[in-house]
């Protein structure tokens, strides 16, 4: 059974940093290219960041791009989210994502997320 | 940055279809994807490339994409169908749907 299992979410002041954590499992992670997904409280969704399987080609949202960093270790089946000078309108559920191998557009399987809220 | 736009909210009755549009430039030329989130659940994906259903999903959810616009049609509507859907293409980042809230009165 494919699992992602997000962690590290929590309260932090603006300013801070924050490390979240995806562990992937009943799959070969190491063959799929993986997200991060936000969701602000009663809004919609909103894409954060991409990395390939291996690693080598990364993308970010503009709202996000020098503040956070994706990462995987393919050895641990795990994707992380380097989240630094964090805002309050970074509240929200983080979500991992699994891009899915039969489709050029789309995310076969999600973790439950991690609620970051930012404030003081 | 590109943009995709639904309607904020659909209603429909039971057993009718409901229509979901999703606008976007040129979106025909991209693929598009849907999925399905109930509240206080993980998104679910119901459509990929266009028109197709991953495994377990109802034959009553359909898609298509042309011109600007991709639609998901829900035939046959039940209640447990309430929920958002948010469309997603790729235009040099990943980009998601404004969201649209069905209803089934």
């Amino acid at each position: 059974e494919v699992q992602l299992v997000e962690s590290g979410g929590g309260l932090e002041q603006p300013g801070g940093s924050l490390r979240l954590s995806c562990a992937a499992s009943g799959f070969s992670f190491s063959r799929y290219e993986m997200n991060w997904v936000r969701q602000a409280p009663g809004k919609g969704l909103e894409w954060v960041s991409y990395i390939t399987n291996g690693g080598s080609t990364i993308y970010y949202a503009d709202s996000v791009k020098g503040r956070f960093t994706i990462s995987r270790d393919n050895a641990k089946n795990s994707l992380y989210l380097q989240m630094n000078s964090l805002r309050a309108e970074d509240t929200a559920v983080y979500y991992c994502a699994r891009d899915s191998l039969d489709s050029s557009v789309g995310c076969d399987y999600w973790g439950q997320g991690t609620l970051v809220t930012v404030s003081s | 940055s590109y943009e995709l736009t639904q309607p904020p909210s659909v209603s429909v009755s039971p057993g009718q279809t409901a229509s979901i549009t999703c606008s976007g430039d040129k979106l025909g030329d991209k693929s598009a994807c849907w999925y399905q989130q109930k509240p206080g659940q993980s998104p679910v994906l119901v459509i990929y490339e266009d028109t197709k259903r991953p495994s377990g999903i109802s034959e009553r959810f359909s898609g298509s994409n042309s011109g600007n616009t991709a639609t998901l049609t829900i035939s046959g509507t039940q209640a447990m169908d309430e929920a958002d859907y948010y469309c997603q293409a790729w235009d040099s980042s990943y980009v998601f749907g404004t969201g649209t809230k069905v209803t089934v009165l």
